[in-house]
């Protein structure tokens, strides 16, 4: 989706090392989410931020750090993988500002802890 | 308990049909509802809000059932580009800034 990017969209990592996912829109929009979509699970918000200098913890932030600096930035990061961190990350900016409620999607990134 | 739950199918229905889905939430007191569609291994992408008095776009109605909490999404004259995953989304009244995903209802349109 145009003015959403991840980075990198896949990626093999060791168990033990450090990752981090790479979010940036230029939307503007004043919130940005991250979830993990799992098979069975579906998607599960780890962190958000609802404005530049804000963030919060979701239902599965054990493991994940995030920063909104901006308000365009908002990466993930994994401080040491572990195999249960295996998923397809979704970032996704949204518009909470009032009753709407849209987050727009980026395209993911698969991501496998071996 | 969770707080959205859907049945994951899948619903196999011949080109042309009329099919539902229903969403169940935990939380009473919720206020927005949504549904987002998902293709295979794509980006999920906002179908439609949901309304108190419910609402429509083209082939699919949107509806909310307060008193049993739950939503439904009703497709009708099913074509094969309806076939993806279905998401029900809730936002909770104590966190206006959380989106509570269903793990989805698969659907599959046949020739």
């Amino acid at each position: 989706i145009a003015g959403i990017t991840q980075a990198p969209t896949s990626q093999i990592l060791a168990a033990g090392r450090r990752m981090t996912l790479r979010c940036t829109q230029d939307m503007r929009h004043n919130a940005m989410y991250w979830y993990r979509q799992d098979l069975g699970l579906g998607l599960r918000l780890i962190h958000y931020s609802n404005t530049a200098g804000t963030t919060g913890k979701g239902e599965v932030p054990d493991g994940y750090s995030v920063s909104r600096a901006n308000t365009d930035d908002f990466p993930l990061t994994l401080a040491s993988a572990v195999p249960s961190q295996t998923s397809v990350y979704f970032c996704a900016p949204g518009c909470t500002l009032h009753n709407t409620g849209e987050l727009f999607f980026g395209e993911g990134s698969r991501l496998t802890v071996l | 308990r969770k707080e959205v739950e859907q049945d994951p199918g899948p619903f196999n229905v011949p080109e042309g049909a009329t099919v539902a889905f229903n969403c169940t939430y935990s939380n009473s007191a919720s206020q927005s509802f949504f549904w987002y569609r998902q293709d295979c291994r794509k980006e999920p992408k906002l179908l439609m809000s949901v309304y108190s008095s419910g609402n429509e776009d083209g082939r699919f109605t949107a509806q909310l059932n307060r008193a049993s909490q739950y939503i439904s999404l009703l497709i009708r004259d099913s074509k094969l580009s309806d076939s993806a995953t279905y998401l029900c989304v809730v936002r909770p009244p104590d966190n206006f800034n959380k989106f509570y995903f269903g793990s989805g209802t698969k659907l599959n349109v046949k020739p």
